[in-house]
């Protein structure tokens, strides 16, 4: 049980190339979610998936995309990468029960773009 | 949407001293209330959660209140140590609806 994949750990890229973040979880959790971490401004959410088959526009979706590949894998597209776009990436796999929502989270993907 | 508050922005405080962070949020409707411990390096991590059906709850040194009225929910962290030095983030959410998380409290514990 490996929980919540994500790939690559590291990246960088140069001003308008493009790239896919792939994230897969094993834990049949139906909602997958897209966070970039910046310093002093916490987790931002940039796509979501409540269930295969949706996606739904976070708070920062510009110059991203999304594919629900199936249950189990979520990716993030960059089309054109800018500077802009340096973060560490987050994919989220989330567990509902009880009245809450746990997130389970990726390792991380720490993206530079020069 | 719901926004989410989190003070302070860093926290130091000496071994064996208490710590306590503070989240406001925004919507009367949200309901979930969980804390994540980032350490340096790794990933966010579940410490704590709490519902709104309950006022407080504690696992071991780490405790966590809600008051639904004011909209706000604090950790608290007693007999600090330096295993406890990370970045910690609030979040609330409503049901079964997305996490909306804090901007985090970066705690250095010092010997």
């Amino acid at each position: 049980n490996a929980g919540v994949t994500q790939t690559p750990k590291f990246q960088v890229l140069k001003t308008g190339q493009s790239m896919t973040l792939q994230c897969a979880q094993d834990m049949n959790h139906n909602s997958m979610y897209w966070y970039r971490q910046d310093p002093g401004m916490g987790l931002r959410l940039i796509y979501y998936s409540a269930s295969e088959g949706t996606t739904d526009k976070g708070e920062v979706p510009n110059g991203y995309n999304v594919s629900r590949l199936n249950k189990r894998e979520f990716s993030l597209r960059l089309e054109s990468a800018a500077p802009s776009q340096t973060s560490v990436y987050f994919c989220a796999s989330i567990a509902l029960g009880g009245g809450g929502t746990e997130a389970f989270f990726g390792q991380g993907t720490r993206l530079t773009v020069v | 949407g719901e926004n989410v508050e989190q003070h302070p922005s860093t926290l130091s405080v000496q071994e064996g001293d208490s710590a306590v962070i503070k989240c406001t949020y925004s919507d009367s409707a949200s309901n979930y209330f969980p804390w994540y411990k980032q350490e340096l390096g790794k990933r966010p991590q579940l410490i704590i959660d709490i519902r709104s059906n309950v006022g407080e709850k504690k696992d071991q040194r780490i405790a966590v209140t809600l008051n639904k009225t004011a909209k706000h929910f604090s950790l608290h962290i007693t007999e600090t140590q330096p295993e406890d030095s990370a970045v910690y983030f609030c979040a609330a959410s409503k049901g079964a609806s997305k996490l909306t998380f804090g901007t985090g409290t970066r705690l250095q514990v010092t010997l």
